[in-house]
């Protein structure tokens, strides 16, 4: 079965600095990766998805991720950090271990990593 | 396009009673998640139908737990009777195209004292 790891539960960042949030996953496949982000009180909404295609994949407001298979990582990154990027992040990945004859993927999350942000 | 719909926002049960959850998926989307947050975890997948039929259970506690989605649009979560270690996020999600990527809504925040 696929999973996902992320390497840190919080992380605390200075705004207008850089962000990198962790995530390693096991796969016996090809996976497909996604990451999405949950601010307090709201829903979770896709940042960015790796579905084999280029391995740097740009998302929503500037951030991105690298899929590197020999390191089995999808990493997310933003160059500079807003006051507005404070939220719980997490890294999916899609195991087609688990798919119907519909052709459906079950999604597996990550734990989460909480993203601060300081003045 | 309008988002997924979830009712009600916000839930208080005491243990025992029983409870619903209501969700409206983005229209002609054929797959339907639901998914259970308890805070400070990731979702965790309870359930997942494919147009009306039950594509993937295996999570859900059926001694409590029951959905169903008639018709392939709307779907209802009960539990019936409430714990306490139920007190979480409910979160419904669909989508339209394999491994295209969910569409959440806002949830519904159960709390059972």
């Amino acid at each position: 079965a696929q999973s996902v790891t992320q390497l840190d539960s919080h992380v605390s960042v200075s705004e207008g600095t850089p962000v990198l949030l962790r995530c390693n996953y096991s796969s016996s496949y090809s996976p497909s990766l996604f990451w999405y982000v949950q601010h307090p009180n709201k829903g979770l909404q896709l940042l960015l998805k790796y579905t084999s295609a280029a391995t740097l994949v740009k998302g929503i407001n500037g951030f991105e991720a690298e899929f590197k298979k020999s390191e089995t990582s999808f990493h997310l990154t933003k160059p500079s950090a807003h006051m507005s990027d404070a939220a719980e992040y997490f890294c999916v990945v899609s195991d087609p271990t688990h798919s119907s004859t519909s052709g459906t993927y079950k999604y597996i999350f990550g734990t989460g990593t909480r993203l601060k942000v300081l003045a | 396009e309008a988002g997924v719909a979830q009712s009600p926002r916000y839930k208080i049960i005491e243990k025992r009673q029983s409870v619903a959850f209501w969700c409206n998926p983005i229209s002609g989307h054929a797959t339907l998640y639901w998914y259970q947050q308890i805070l400070g975890q990731g979702p965790k997948l309870l359930i997942q139908f494919q147009n009306n039929g039950v594509v993937d259970d295996s999570q859900l506690p059926k001694d409590r737990f029951s959905a169903e989605r008639l018709k392939g649009v709307d779907s209802t979560l009960k539990i019936q009777p409430a714990k306490l270690e139920d007190s979480a996020v409910y979160l419904c999600a669909s989508t339209s195209r394999r491994n295209y990527g969910y569409t959440f809504g806002s949830g519904t925040r159960l709390t059972v004292v």
